[in-house]
């Protein structure tokens, strides 16, 4: 079955530091990728996304993201979080024209 | 403002009782989706509507029934709950086809007692 994993539950920083948060698919063939973040209190919204093209992909609020095929990853990155950043965030992914699958999410606590 | 408005944002409810949770989007959408957000798990789909027609039943059990009057408005009628159903709901919707992002409403926090 088709699957999205984030190995980190919980993550805490500190203001300044580099973020990277895992996530590994599952997935054959041509594949779509996602990243979601849910800040407190507030909806799901889009960070980024990777349909094809370049493998890195820049997202908002200086996020971004790089697709290794070789490694079935899609890795969420930013060089230096902000207090601001406190949220959870979910990898996703689907073939085209599938539903999307959502990885268990990463709780980021970012410490002023 | 997410053009994607879920009532009611929290709900206690009996396991002997019925509500419905209420969606809808002002996007101009024409896919609306039922997820189910659970401590510790995955998202979970649950309902898929393209156009109005069911598209996606994801092993739901029959005591949640989405209804899909047009393609703004979508709802899940609840009865008979469990308090294992006890979760966020969200309602998300998207242009077709399904690659595009999911826009997605704030939510509503079902208890069940």
């Amino acid at each position: 079955a088709q699957s999205v994993s984030q190995h980190n539950h919980h993550v805490i920083l500190s203001e300044a530091a580099s973020l990277e948060l895992g996530c590994n698919y599952s997935y054959g063939g041509t594949v779509n990728l996602f990243w979601y973040v849910q800040y407190p209190g507030q909806h799901l919204q889009l960070l980024l996304k990777y349909f094809s093209g370049d493998p890195l992909v820049k997202g908002i609020k200086g996020f971004e993201a790089e697709f290794i095929k070789s490694k079935f990853s899609f890795n969420l990155r930013k060089p230096s979080v902000q207090w601001s950043d406190t949220a959870e965030y979910f990898c996703a992914a689907n073939n085209a024209g599938n539903m999307l699958t959502f990885g268990g999410g990463t709780r980021l606590m970012v410490k002023p | 403002e997410t053009g994607v408005t879920q009532t009611p944002r929290h709900l206690v409810m009996g396991m002997t009782n019925k509500k419905s949770l209420k969606c809808e989007q002002h996007l101009g959408h024409n896919a609306m989706y039922w997820y189910k957000q659970s401590a510790k798990k995955p998202l979970e789909l649950m309902f898929v509507y393209n156009f109005k027609e069911q598209t996606e039943n994801n092993s739901v059990p029959s005591r949640f029934s989405p209804e899909c009057p047009n393609s703004s408005h979508l709802f899940l009628h609840l009865h008979t709950l469990q308090p294992e159903d006890s979760a966020l709901y969200l309602c998300a919707s998207s242009q077709v086809p399904r690659d595009s992002p999911l826009h997605f409403g704030n939510g509503t926090r079902l208890t069940v007692t």
